[in-house]
């Protein structure tokens, strides 16, 4: 089966700039995830969907930081504006059922200088 | 936050050798699951165990789990190089702040030399 879809897979912007990424889950999976990994740590959950709604947005900067999943598919993230601490990779995945492994995507990895 | 914590937080082993790496964590879980992330690249589920669970092999690998200790190992027998990456341990938990998440430890790099 294809796996979990992210692009771009790298970004540099400037601060204060906004940039958007976009994930295409596995085909059947109602739950996605977006987390922000920041270097030499662990992933940290940004977000979660089921379906076209969010389950759980506790740790997103809601000031700066917003995602939709539009018809319970593909997943946008964006953030604007741009700050030096958002350099990160961010990772979209998917499970099939919420307590089970999740699938990730290669990330994308975001530069802001 | 960070549910789990793993140790050590580096390892480095010659091929052949065997691996193990520790994973502790705060509050009851529903599940564990370890991953790996090779360099630049997203993180590939490698193994669950449930809480009711104890031992549990895939491979190369056993994964044990102690719900009395809050505490899960990962051995990986006869390392090659190929293995060479960082793992993670993460947790669905049953409380707390985490609750139904799927919370992840800072990870151990493993460096396995030819």
């Amino acid at each position: 089966e294809a796996g979990v879809a992210q692009s771009p897979r790298y970004k540099i912007i400037e601060k204060r700039q906004s940039v958007a990424f976009w994930c295409n889950p596995i085909s059947g999976h109602a739950t996605l995830y977006w987390y922000q990994q920041i270097l030499g740590q662990g992933p940290k959950l940004l977000i979660q969907f089921q379906n076209n709604g969010v389950v759980d947005d506790s740790q997103l900067p809601k000031d700066r930081f917003s995602a939709e999943r539009l018809k319970g598919v593909d997943s946008t993230l964006k953030i604007q504006p741009a700050k030096l601490e958002d350099s990160a990779v961010y990772l979209c995945a998917s499970s099939l059922w919420q307590n089970g492994g999740y699938t990730f995507g290669s990330g994308t990895r975001l530069t802001v200088v | 936050s960070q549910q789990g914590e793993e140790d050590p937080q580096a390892l480095s082993i010659q091929e052949g050798e065997n691996a193990t790496m520790n994973c502790s964590y705060k509050t009851s879980i529903n599940n564990l699951q370890w991953y790996r992330q090779n360099s630049g690249r997203g993180l590939v589920h490698l193994i669950l165990i449930r809480s009711n669970e104890r031992e549990k092999h895939s491979g190369r690998l056993r994964v044990t789990l102690d719900t009395s200790k809050k505490s899960s190992s990962l051995l990986i027998t006869a390392s090659r190089a190929a293995d060479t990456a960082s793992y993670f341990c993460a947790t669905i938990s049953l409380g707390g702040t985490s609750y139904g998440k799927l919370t992840f430890g800072q990870g151990t790099i493993l460096t396995v030399h030819p």
